[in-house]
């Protein structure tokens, strides 16, 4: 069975720019999880969706947005791009409750110069 | 007090010995609690899960300490293959506004030969 599936996997921008960060979950995972991480800190969450609904947000700006669609598949979008959002973008999916067991994507690592 | 604190190390331990590394945590009302485990430049994988007192896993043991609010990991007989960082998550907010995973900094681990 494939696992959480992330694309692109490297990305590079420029500041102003705009972002789209695609994920797949697992099939039958309804939940879907996303997280910016910076070398040398934890995993930071940006939103949680199950059934195409934001279920939690952390404290990011407006620029990020997220939605998920019909086959629970989910893109993260980041408008006006900072340097500092130059990140390893993770995606995990869960069956239903984010305490549910996380699996994480590979992540996308994107550059912001 | 940071949500969720772990002692960045690294730890340098010899192949074979037993190290023990805590987290702790300011949300007293957390139930469950997760230690993940991330290699460099990979995604984090699930290690254990905390719902009691504690969980064995083989080498891994977790432990629980509701009023002292820590968790701590216990790995005996360590191989150069445990060599990674290990995240400490802690769940935050409550189920009705905006529940979510706090993850810690992570603890680096090196397991020498």
């Amino acid at each position: 069975d494939a696992g959480v599936t992330q694309s692109p996997t490297h990305l590079i921008k420029t500041r102003g720019q705009h972002v789209t960060l695609r994920c797949s979950p697992i099939s039958g995972h309804k939940s879907v999880s996303w997280y910016q991480q910076v070398l040398g800190q934890g995993p930071q969450f940006i939103f949680q969706y199950y059934e195409k609904e934001e279920r939690g947000r952390g404290n990011f700006p407006d620029r990020f947005s997220a939605r998920q669609f019909p086959n629970y598949s989910s893109e993260l979008n980041v408008n006006a791009l900072l340097l500092g959002d130059s990140a390893l973008y993770l995606c995990a999916s869960s069956l239903v409750l984010v305490t549910d067991t996380q699996y994480f994507g590979p992540g996308t690592r994107l550059t912001v110069l | 007090r940071k949500e969720v604190e772990q002692d960045p190390g690294p730890f340098n331990v010899p192949e074979g010995a037993t190290v023990a590394f805590n987290c702790t945590y300011s949300n007293s009302a957390s139930q469950s609690f997760f230690w993940y485990r991330q290699d460099c430049r990979k995604e984090p994988k699930l290690l254990m899960s905390v719902y009691s007192s504690g969980n064995e896993d083989g080498r891994f043991t977790a432990q629980l300490n509701r009023a002292s609010q820590y968790i701590s990991l216990l790995i005996r007989d360590s191989k150069l293959s445990d060599s990674a960082t290990y995240l400490c998550v802690v769940p935050g907010g409550t189920m009705d506004s905006n529940y979510q995973l706090i993850w810690g900094a992570g603890t680096k681990l090196i397991i020498k030969p």
